[in-house]
């Protein structure tokens, strides 16, 4: 398999549910991201990981945890969401961390769905 | 308050038409550019870009141009075709902000036969 992938496509979960999005990346990169797109917004960094380490965190609340156990695999872990968190999961990865011209590559996202 | 602006939600072009998307950023200090195009079901691909000490770059159909005093970009598309029907995002990114790149809320392109 090539490319960004993410697991699963689609999640539906109550507000008391713990549950985690996987995101593995087969192109040899060392940086890796978690967006949030909702509706009709602009995409929103949520967190970097360069080589492992996390590297930004752009105020997320703590009820998203994520986790970079390798440089292959980024993981988001749920816990008690609200509703509004309802959107369109995106993982990326890049060559590096450090600069715009380095290209982000996207995996195809999950749709989660918090009632 | 959002620094990088795609004002137009959606954009009908006819096929074999050029098709203008249009981006607005508020940022002086950003100095590159970036369009990512996206299909439904599918994830952001790059597309083009621009770093600020150009005004036009271009590859094959696809021509982004900077103008660097009006804060302002496109994106111009010539010809469309129908497989250019997709979400267009412009992202931006700054040396002061990490290189983080910072988006637009996309425009979505149809192209009609």
């Amino acid at each position: 398999e090539t490319g960004v992938t993410q697991t699963p496509r689609h999640l539906v979960m109550g507000m008391t549910n713990k549950k985690s999005l996987k995101c593995e990346q087969h192109l040899g990169h060392n940086a890796m991201y978690w967006y949030k797109q909702s509706a009709k917004k602009p995409l929103e960094l949520m967190f970097v990981y360069s080589l492992e380490e996390r590297v930004e965190n752009n105020s997320v609340p703590s009820r998203f945890s994520p986790e970079c156990p390798n440089s292959s695999h980024l993981f988001l872990h749920l816990h008690t969401l609200q509703p509004e968190d309802s959107a369109l999961y995106l993982c990326a990865s890049s060559h590096s961390s450090g600069g715009g011209e380095d290209t982000q590559y996207f995996g195809p996202g999950t749709r989660l769905t918090v009632l | 308050d959002q620094q990088v602006k795609q004002n137009s939600p959606s954009l009908s072009v006819q096929e074999g038409r050029i098709s203008i998307l249009n981006c607005d950023y508020t940022n002086s200090m950003f100095d590159y550019f970036l369009w990512y195009k996206k299909y439904p079901a599918e994830g952001p691909t790059f597309l083009i870009s621009i770093s600020s000490i150009k005004d036009k770059n271009e590859d094959g159909r696809f021509t982004v141009f900077l103008n660097k005093s009006a804060k302002h970009l496109s994106l111009h598309i010539v010809p469309s075709q129908p497989g250019d029907s997709a979400v267009y995002f412009c992202a931006a990114s700054a040396e002061d902000s990490n290189y983080q790149l910072i988006w637009g809320a996309g425009t979505k392109l149809i192209i009609k036969p």
